[in-house]
């Protein structure tokens, strides 16, 4: 069975700064997909970014990026220039290839401060 | 798209009552996943279901929890009898395939048990 670990219960940071939130997961799996979703307050889940780990190349969305390192199986989020809508639960998840659900971390709640 | 639609949005009810939350995916997702989040145990996958077919269901917590997919357009997810513990945030969500791709959550269903 696959964990995920998120060990930042709450992060705060200034806006416009720059902030790193971190996971680490565990697996045997040599193939698998990797996730960042954004919980705002609306509860909604969000999709942030997504990570295949065949892919040596770190993902990028305009200002979310991650720091995907397969070996020491970790995949870090990076928000650049952060900003007030950024403030939200930020969940790591992971899929293994060929299986459909999600194994999500705990969660990191990230605040913006203005 | 409207994209994936949970009702209700709310719901409060009674120990020992039935309790019926409703999803609609997305028009041609073929997949269809309910998850559980709680403060405790995070987010759990209970079940999905692949062309209308219950696949996983290994995460259902116990035999009062049910879920049927009559259709492509509609599914339940179903508690007799609820319980106090039951309390959660249900989400449904909805996905084109095997690789996280078009993997899009609902807004959820706030159960309450009291």
């Amino acid at each position: 069975a696959q964990t995920v670990t998120q060990s930042q219960p709450e992060m705060s940071v200034q806006e416009a700064e720059t902030v790193t939130l971190s996971c680490t997961y565990d697996t045997s799996e040599n193939n698998y997909y990797l996730f960042w979703y954004k919980q705002p307050p609306s509860r909604q889940m969000i999709l942030v970014i997504r990570q295949e780990a065949y892919k040596q190349q770190n993902a990028t969305e305009n200002r979310f990026s991650v720091n995907f390192q397969k070996a020491a199986k970790s995949f870090s989020l990076k928000i650049s220039d952060s900003q007030l809508g950024d403030t939200a639960m930020y969940f790591c998840a992971f899929m293994k290839r060929g299986a459909d659900g999600l194994t999500f971390g705990k969660g990191t709640h990230l605040i913006i401060q203005p | 798209d409207a994209g994936v639609i949970q009702s209700p949005r709310h719901e409060v009810t009674e120990m020992g009552q039935e309790v019926t939350l409703r999803c609609k995916p997305i028009s041609g997702h073929d997949y269809l996943f309910w998850y559980r989040q709680t403060m405790m145990r995070g987010l759990e996958l209970l079940i999905y279901f692949n062309n209308n077919v219950p696949i996983d269901d290994s995460g259902m917590p116990e035999d009062r929890f049910s879920a049927k997919m009559p259709n492509a357009s509609f599914s339940t997810l179903k508690i007799q009898p609820s319980e106090p513990r039951d309390s959660a945030v249900y989400f449904c969500a909805s996905s084109t395939d095997r690789r996280g791709y078009g993997y899009t959550f609902g807004s959820g269903t706030r159960l309450t048990v009291v």
